[in-house]
């Protein structure tokens, strides 16, 4: 089965750029989506294949996939990025309809 | 507007049967696709299956076929999630999204999610 895979936690500071990365074996060859997930909310789409951003997501919020990896990228992070962040794909590799999920990255503000 | 309003927060016992619901409304229900989505305290999002409201084809993840069955009724524009025989790890929260396609699909509205917790 397809396994994506996300650093457990990322730091940053106020204001300074966050990358969050999903790693899977030719990810470059799927589309890539992202959410993100505050405590106690239900997950929010941020990215779009792999670096759309749907209405209402701001321009520092952007998504980037190339090779091995897909990058999540916000920039000028603020209080308020403070979420859990899951990336997925849909694999076409299995013979049925097949979401597969990253295990989730916690970022955290300093 | 496009909402997905799920029931409320359910506490049953081992063997008992549950039906959760995910209503919704500003859009085609029979256009789009519904997912069901899992979550364990403290994890990560799990698919567990789909269903197309229009025929009620349904698709389900392996790791959960036989253990849930997913419904549709169109006349009410809701979608539900069941299950015949509770166990403790069903523990979960659980959410409903709407897919945007199919090929490549991902969430693009997502229900409140509906907290089920299974204690004797």
């Amino acid at each position: 089965s397809y396994v994506l895979t996300q650093p457990p936690s990322v730091s940053v500071a106020p204001g300074k750029t966050a990358r969050i990365t999903c790693e899977a074996d030719n990810i470059e060859s799927k589309s890539v989506h992202w959410y993100q997930q505050k405590p106690g909310q239900a997950p929010m789409l941020v990215i779009h294949f792999d670096s759309d951003r749907p209405s209402g997501i701001p321009e520092r919020v952007s998504g980037s996939n190339s090779g091995n990896t897909a990058t999540l990228t916000l920039s000028r992070v603020e209080a308020g990025d403070e979420a859990d962040y899951y990336c997925q794909v849909w694999d076409s590799t299995s013979d049925h309809f097949n979401w597969v999920f990253g295990g989730g990255t916690k970022l955290t503000v300093l | 507007e496009v909402q997905l309003v799920q029931s409320g927060a359910e506490v049953k016992k081992p063997g008992e049967s549950l039906n959760i619901s995910c209503e919704t409304s500003g859009y085609s229900f029979t256009s789009h696709w519904i997912a069901w989505v899992r979550q364990m305290p403290g994890g990560g999002l799990e698919w567990m299956g789909i269903i197309y409201p229009e025929d009620s084809d349904v698709k389900y993840s392996p790791s959960f076929q036989g253990q849930v069955t997913i419904s549709a009724d169109k006349s009410t524009s809701t979608a539900y999630l069941q299950w015949r025989s509770l166990k403790a790890s069903d523990t979960a929260k659980y959410y409903c999204a709407r897919l945007q396609g199919y090929y490549n699909s991902y969430g693009d509205f997502w229900g409140q999610g509906t907290l089920v917790t299974i204690s004797s």
